[in-house]
């Protein structure tokens, strides 16, 4: 398996405009969570499902950020419209159920200016 | 919810010493508590995890000591190496609670570098 597969790697964006990340989780994971990065706040969790289910998003930040998860294989991560602290390394991992370890994709970093 | 302490920030060591990071956490149901290693620009990996039912737990170099009562653990590296150097991040959760908890708590991270 090639791992969890994310897309962009960079975004360079403008203040104001909409940006999506999307995560293909490793095949037969339940699970699949977004995170952020950032040296100020750590890793943290934005959201996380089971099943293509939102099961907690407790750590979206406010209603310019929302994900999806149409299908087992895929998800979206969008902030519309974005601003200049939005910026971070964005992370989707993925874990199969009754296994906790978290497989971590190599992220997007995004640069909003 | 679980809140998570992780001493110290950064940490500088000679090659060969030994490095030993500690976490606190708030939530005394927790039993299930990974540690993390991330290399500069990489992602987060899992390098050791320890369960509530034992007490400490090694994995060649590394190892990982549980104290309930206190409610705290800790990161032991022997014999360290330059390519050790990474942020590590503890982490907590109860995968019990609710019936399918997957969420972890993570710590703040340390930077550990290895001098040669």
């Amino acid at each position: 398996d090639a791992g969890v597969i994310q897309s962009p790697r960079h975004e360079v964006t403008e203040m104001g405009q909409e940006v999506t990340l999307r995560c293909k989780p490793i095949s037969g994971h339940d699970y699949l969570f977004w995170y952020r990065q950032t040296m100020m706040r750590g890793l943290e969790l934005l959201i996380y499902f089971n099943n293509n289910v939102p099961i907690d998003d407790s750590g979206m930040p406010e209603d310019r950020f929302s994900a999806k998860m149409p299908n087992a294989s895929f998800s979206t991560l969008k902030i519309q419209p974005s601003e200049p602290r939005d910026s971070a390394v964005y992370f989707c991992a993925s874990c199969p159920r009754g296994i906790y370890e978290q497989y971590f994709g190599p992220g997007t970093r995004l640069t909003v200016t | 919810g679980e809140n998570v302490e992780q001493h110290p920030s950064t940490l500088s060591v000679q090659e060969g010493d030994s490095a030993v990071i500690k976490c606190t956490y708030s939530d005394s149901a927790s039993n299930y508590f990974p540690w993390y290693k991330q290399e500069l620009g990489k992602r987060p990996q899992l390098i050791i995890d320890i369960r509530s039912n034992v007490g400490e737990k090694k994995d060649q170099r590394i190892a990982v000591t549980l104290n309930k009562t206190a409610k705290h653990f800790s990161l032991h590296i022997t014999e360290t190496q330059p390519e050790d150097s990474a942020v590590y991040f503890c982490a907590a959760t109860n995968p019990n609670s609710g019936g399918s908890n997957y969420k972890l708590t993570f710590g703040k991270g340390t930077l550990l570098t290895v001098n040669p």
